[in-house]
């Protein structure tokens, strides 16, 4: 079993809606990040979270720290959007998500 | 600010030959983490360091593969007698617990082994 698990694997949403992508751990940790990956580009990090819920732009994350859950909301998706998204969680080591990968359609 | 740097970006080498990949952190960072993505596969966590220091080497091929981050200077991940399996993407990351928690990841270095 991972360490973190991601859901939805894939997901194709239309411009405009609104999307949710959930990641749940299973260790300790110190803080959890949401990555965005580019194909065949570098990783940004998107937000680093101990608790309650972050905002940047269209990009809210959550986390419930006693229910070992993150939550990774996009408002208004955009194509620019497309890429994969990874839960990270930082505890005596990293471990990540498999990744989501999002495309959003014009 | 100039971010943490990796370098080279695209590294290509034949079978049998070295690999030096480097990875200079923020300023102010003094802890590395070393991870790998294989192709199709997601990011695997390889090893943490601190100045002078190996704090988790867990995720590290037993074999060819070693990381050092010196007193002074870049963080360096060597692998030895590379093979077509170490072809990868290999990303450091640094962050920094105080004064203000911050982490920061390298824009990755592609390796081919041909």
């Amino acid at each position: 079993k991972n360490e973190v698990e991601q859901s939805p694997q894939n997901l194709t949403a239309q411009e405009g809606e609104f999307i949710t992508i959930n990641c749940s751990y299973s260790v300790g940790i110190s803080a959890l990040h949401w990555l965005q990956q580019h194909p065949g580009g570098g990783i940004v990090s998107l937000f680093m979270l101990s608790s309650g819920k972050k905002k940047h732009g269209r990009l809210i994350a959550t986390i419930n720290i006693q229910e070992k859950h993150s939550s990774l909301h996009i408002t208004a998706s955009h194509p620019r959007d497309s890429a994969v998204y990874i839960c990270a969680v930082h505890g005596n080591q990293f471990y990540f998500g498999t990744g989501t990968s999002l495309t959003v359609i014009p | 600010n100039a971010g943490v740097m990796q370098n080279p970006r695209h590294l290509v080498r034949r079978r049998g030959q070295e690999a030096r990949l480097r990875c200079s952190p923020m300023k102010g960072h003094s802890h590395v983490y070393w991870y790998r993505q294989l192709p199709e596969e997601g990011l695997k966590f390889m090893v943490y360091l601190q100045k002078e220091n190996i704090i988790d080497e867990s995720g590290m091929p037993k074999e060819r593969f070693s990381a050092e981050f010196p007193k002074e200077g870049p963080s360096i991940l060597r692998i030895q007698q590379v093979v077509r399996g170490d072809s990868a993407a290999y990303f450091c990351a640094s962050f920094r617990e105080w004064p203000n928690y911050g982490y920061t990841f390298g824009s990755g270095t592609r390796l081919t082994v041909v």
